[in-house]
């Protein structure tokens, strides 16, 4: 099975600041991963997937890079609903692993 | 719009049964490969399962095959989770998703319901 690890896995942060999570797999992934949010008591996010696709309707504030096994996700400027628990999760394949999440939190 | 509702969670003693339902509406069920994810409390994220669209191909996590099946009814438009021989570690809040189609070979999980409680506890 494929592990995935993320970095931090916790931050604390300010409105307007730049963040970036980190996800490393345990073997190359291609671009085979996708990045969810996750607010308690509401359905998860897809953000974006192929590593740095878009999902439709996601603020462009949202970015991700990277391929084989490190990628990160960026929010260029942390608005008040971003503040919230972010997951890395392979595609590449079966068992579609997750990473163990990233809280982010309001400094 | 495109809407999953998951039901079917509750409290249940150590090797019982139990099914989850997850019924979707603004898409049509048997055009998506479905899966379910769940949540154990305080932890993160647990894929579970998946069906092919049309169901005839499934995969599982270790920790559940040979004890949950996944499936579907098209005329209801539902997907469902079997979960049998239950164990407390199986206490989660348990997503359904949809897979995404038209992302070239890329197959994220584009939308997810709230979720539904299971807790096995004697």
């Amino acid at each position: 099975d494929i592990q995935l690890t993320q970095s931090p896995s916790f931050l604390s942060a300010s409105v307007g600041d730049r963040v970036t999570i980190t996800c490393r797999a345990s073997q190359g992934i291609d671009s085979y991963l996708a990045w969810y949010q996750l607010k308690p008591g509401k359905a998860p996010k897809l953000l974006i997937y192929a590593a740095s696709t878009l999902q439709s309707g996601v603020p462009s504030r949202f970015s991700g890079s990277g391929s084989g096994t490190e990628f990160t996700l960026t929010i260029s400027s942390l608005q008040p609903e971003d503040f919230a628990t972010y997951y890395c999760q392979q595609l590449n394949s079966y068992p579609r692993t997750f990473g163990p999440g990233t809280k982010v939190d309001i400094k | 719009q495109v809407q999953l509702v998951e039901s079917g969670g509750g409290v249940v003693q150590p090797g019982r049964s139990l099914r989850l339902s997850c019924a979707a509406s603004g898409f049509t069920l048997r055009s998506y490969g479905m899966h379910w994810v769940r949540q154990a409390p305080g932890g993160g994220l647990e894929w579970v399962a998946f069906t092919w669209y049309d169901g005839t191909k499934s995969y599982y996590a270790d920790s559940v095959e040979g004890r949950f099946t996944i499936s579907r009814d098209s005329s209801k438009n539902t997907l469902y989770l079997q979960m049998n021989s239950l164990r407390a570690e199986d206490t989660a809040l348990y997503y359904c998703a949809r897979q995404k189609e038209g992302s070239g070979s890329y197959y994220p999980f584009d939308y997810w319901g709230q979720g539904t409680l299971v807790t096995v506890s004697s």
